[in-house]
């Protein structure tokens, strides 16, 4: 089975800086038949459900701020917050949706 | 609007069954397969079981193999979970999600969960 590890489990960023969460598959979700990595990002805020931020790695939701990006492939992705806002405080999750849906651990983003 | 809504959460005990209901509304509910995911209080996500477009295919994490029951009504714009022996290890919030279309399961849409409770 697909492991999915995150880091860190949670960081204090400045208002305006960068915050970056990494996540790590233990085997490559990337299908050669396509070339695209089957990674979703999600941000959920305390008593809300989650809500998806970025998928196929890379491709930001409709509606989502330009502050967030997703980058990597086959093993290793990342989650950028280019500049910290007041809002973006919660609870950040990757999933792969390579084979059955797996979470990661997530990671808490938190005002320095 | 598009809405997915759960109900039928609460406190059962030990042993004891619920049965949750999504209810959907602004999609074509017959077209997404259909998924359910749980949170336990202060934990991360967990996808639990998934079912097709029409009800003929179904898929359960290991954890609740041979206890839960996933199933769907299109007619109805409904998609169910029936859990039996439940346990303490059960007590989570309890999600529906609708995958993106032409995608696969990254989830679009989510209910605002529905909290079960397993506990004597």
């Amino acid at each position: 089975d697909i492991v999915m590890t995150q880091s860190p489990d949670s960081l204090a960023v400045s208002l305006g800086e960068r915050a970056t969460i990494n996540c790590k598959s233990s085997q490559s979700v990337l299908y050669s038949s396509n070339n695209k990595n089957y990674l979703a990002w999600y941000q959920q805020k305390p008593g809300r459900p989650p809500k998806l931020l970025i998928y196929w790695a890379s491709t930001r939701e409709s509606g989502v701020p330009d502050r967030f990006s997703g980058s990597g492939s086959g093993t290793d992705f990342t989650l950028t917050i280019s500049s910290l806002q007041a809002e973006d405080v919660a609870v950040y999750y990757c999933q792969q949706y390579y084979s059955t849906p797996l979470f990661g651990g997530g990671t808490k983003v938190e005002i320095k | 609007e598009v809405q997915l809504v759960e109900s039928g959460g609460g406190l059962v005990q030990p042993g004891g069954s619920l049965r949750l209901s999504c209810a959907a509304s602004g999609i074509t509910f017959s077209g997404y397969w259909m998924h359910w995911v749980r949170q336990a209080p202060g934990k991360g996500l967990v996808w639990v079981s998934r079912i097709n477009s029409d009800g003929s295919s179904t898929n359960y994490a290991d954890s609740v193999k041979g206890r839960f029951t996933i199933s769907r009504d299109n007619a109805k714009n409904m998609l169910y979970l029936q859990m039996n022996s439940l346990r303490a290890e059960d007590t989570a919030v309890y999600y529906c999600g609708r995958p993106l279309k032409g995608v696969g399961p990254a989830f679009d849409i989510w209910g605002q969960g529905t909290m079960v409770t397993v506990s004597s």
